[in-house]
This record gives structure tokens, C-alpha cells and sequence, in this order.
């Protein structure tokens, strides 16, 4: 597609049920980047895949997120045991390549953790 | 751990005036610097890239380099009132990830 895509663009879920959320970057894209913003808040780093180099996980901020990046193309961030201060919205952004290119951002996926 | 610091504002400036939006970064094996803007309730946009000391310009949008301080800032000419929104400034070292600042809230009152 033209730009990055994220679904579901809203989803609902219940304290401790398990969430799955959808990137799909700009084709040719190499890097790719989960972020988390809380309300009013600013851009919480979760996780960097680039290539096939093992991904950067050192945002991930507990043992129930986990991101995998299939074929070098589309990636998945799964929260196991949501939780309440999940809720936020998680922004996917793509680049051609980790050195000097620009990020794009999809629309995000906001999550609301009831 | 790299730092990406912004004034938080509001930053208020009049229409038709210059915003200046200020971000500073630990890292100095940076490379690459970026602004976007966020508009609530929306994803982050880039309006411009700057990757070498000195200044680029695109339309009203000028951004100043100066790796020596560690400093990087965004001018905004003749601001209009859509300009309204908060500015994030973001760095890159090398193949690594993009490390965001918490971002400038710029109001432009007509």
C-alpha cells in the first residue's frame, strides 16, 4: 500500500484477555518501530526491528508484550493479561532503512483496556 | 540512555509571527534528526529532515543544525493558525531507533 497501515484502527478488550495488533509497512520498508502514547503523553519506544537483525526489545516494558516481524514485511505485537494501563494508543512506523530515511507513521491502533 | 529534551510549552505566538521550537539530545553519536507534527488525536507527521550542520529550508519551515551543542531547532514563518499542534523533535544513531522528545504544544491565535 501507499502508506502504513495498522489495524484494528480501535479495539476494545477486557482486563486480561490477550490482544493482537496488526502492522503492515510501506512496501520495501526495512525498519520498522512500535511506539506507545498515553493520553496526553509523549512516544514510548516498544520495540525496532531492521532487516533480519535480531530487534531491538528494549522498550518493551514487561514479559506480556511481544512483537515478531513475519517475511521482513507485516508485524504483530501481541499483549498477553491486558491490563488496564495498556490502554493507549500504538503507533507502527516504517523506514527504508535504519540510516539517514525518514519514519512513517500509520494511524494507530487505540486501545482501550476495560 | 539517549535523551531527547523539549520545552513542553504551550509555545503561543501570534499569526503571522515566527515560532522557534527548541530540542536538545544527549547522544552525540546522533545522526540524523527529524520534526513531526502531531495534531490531536492523530498520528505524528514529518515535516522535515535534517541530517548535516547548518540549515535547511522547505516553504515556511526552516530547520538549524548544530551538532557541536547538541542542538537542533524548528522555525516556523508567517505562522497561521493550522500550525496549531504539538512538535515532536526525534534522533537517530546510525541503524538504530528513532528516540523521541515529549514534544512542544505551538498554539498560533489569529
Amino acid at each position: 500500500g501507499a502508506g502504513v497501515s495498522q489495524s484494528p484502527s480501535n479495539k476494545v478488550t477486557e482486563k486480561g484477555k490477550d490482544v493482537e495488533l496488526r502492522c503492515d509497512p510501506i512496501s520495501g520498508h526495512t525498519a520498522l518501530y512500535w511506539y506507545r502514547q498515553s493520553l496526553g503523553q509523549g512516544l514510548e519506544f516498544l520495540i525496532y526491528f531492521q532487516g533480519n537483525s535480531a530487534p531491538d526489545k528494549s522498550g518493551l516494558p514487561s514479559d506480556r508484550f511481544s512483537a515478531e516481524r513475519t517475511g521482513g514485511s507485516v508485524s504483530t505485537l501481541t499483549i498477553q493479561r491486558t491490563q488496564q494501563e495498556d490502554s493507549a494508543v500504538y503507533l507502527c512506523a516504517s523506514s527504508a532503512s535504519g540510516l539517514n530515511t525518514e519514519a512513517f507513521f500509520g494511524q494507530g491502533t487505540r486501545l482501550t483496556v476495560v | 540512555q539517549k535523551e531527547v529534551e523539549q520545552n513542553s510549552g504551550p509555545l503561543s505566538v501570534p499569526e503571522g509571527a515566527i515560532a522557534s521550537l527548541n530540542c536538545t539530545y544527549s547522544d552525540r553519536g546522533s545522526q540524523s534528526f527529524f520534526w513531526y507534527r502531531q495534531y490531536s488525536g492523530k498520528s505524528p507527521e514529518l515535516i522535515m529532515f535534517i541530517y548535516s550542520n547548518g540549515d535547511k529550508e522547505d516553504g515556511r519551515f526552516t530547520a538549524q543544525l548544530n551538532k557541536a551543542s547538541q542542538y537542533v531547532s524548528l522555525l516556523i514563518r508567517d505562522s497561521q493558525p493550522s500550525d496549531s499542534a504539538t512538535y515532536l523533535c526525534a534522533v537517530n544513531e546510525g541503524y538504530s531507533t528513532l528516540t523521541f522528545g515529549k514534544g512542544t504544544m505551538l498554539l498560533v491565535s489569529p
